[in-house]
């Protein structure tokens, strides 16, 4: 059974802060990993991607990914109160993505 | 910026009656996909589709769920006879499907509640 596995939370971080969300999957196979936002009772929305090795840097967020310890992780600094929600990995390749429970991040005043 | 659109946003419907929940992908893209989610629960795969046909299905996508791309901009999930433990959110996503582009884009949403 293929698995993404994350924290669920809440993380608690005040603001201006950094925020790390982390995630671990199963299937070695895997070629894609993404970020989704999603706001309580909304859809996901896309936030970052990551396909390589490394880091990818995007305005607030970097997306890091180790294939070798199977472990994908958000970073995002200077954390705002709208980033409150929760954070959902996902993993998989063009045919389909396995998501974790999600990680529910809270950004405190 | 072009975005995925679904209707109805909400569907109450019996158990054991049919519904259709429609999606309108992005133009450009090839690949199409439905996911649920179960309140509190996590978004789970249900099926992927590709050249006018299933490219991939789950478990959970059994004889009673089918798709369809009836024309060339909608694209529909129907569940033949649904079922109390149907009721959930139904998210459509599309993807552009070239080359390394593996983006999925989920619409707003179909909340089903069977009764």
């Amino acid at each position: 059974q293929k698995e993404v596995e994350q924290n669920s939370g809440p993380l608690s971080v005040p603001e201006g802060a950094i925020a790390s969300l982390n995630c671990t999957y199963s299937d070695r196979g895997s070629q894609s990993f993404f970020w989704y936002r999603q706001y309580s009772g909304k859809s996901p929305e896309l936030i970052m991607f990551i396909y390589s090795n490394g880091d990818k840097e995007d305005g607030r967020f970097t997306a890091q990914l180790n294939k070798a310890s199977q472990y994908v992780s958000l970073l995002i600094r200077d954390s705002q109160p709208s980033d409150s929600a929760t954070y959902l990995c996902g993993v998989g390749g063009y045919n389909k993505l396995i998501f974790g429970a999600g990680t529910r991040l809270a950004v405190h005043p | 910026e072009p975005e995925v659109t679904q209707t109805p946003s909400h569907q109450v419907t019996q158990m054991g009656q049919e519904v259709i929940l429609r999606c309108v992908p992005i133009s450009n893209h090839l690949y199409f996909y439905w996911y649920r989610q179960i309140l509190g629960q996590k978004v789970e795969f249900l099926v992927s589709f590709y050249n006018n046909e299933i490219s991939e299905k789950s478990e959970i996508f059994d004889d009673q769920f089918s798709v369809e791309r009836p024309d060339g901009s909608n694209f529909t999930l129907k569940i033949r006879s649904t079922k109390l433990e149907d009721s959930a959110m139904y998210f459509c996503a599309s993807s552009e499907g070239r080359g390394q582009t593996y983006e999925q884009y989920f619409g707003p949403g179909t909340r089903l509640t069977v009764t």
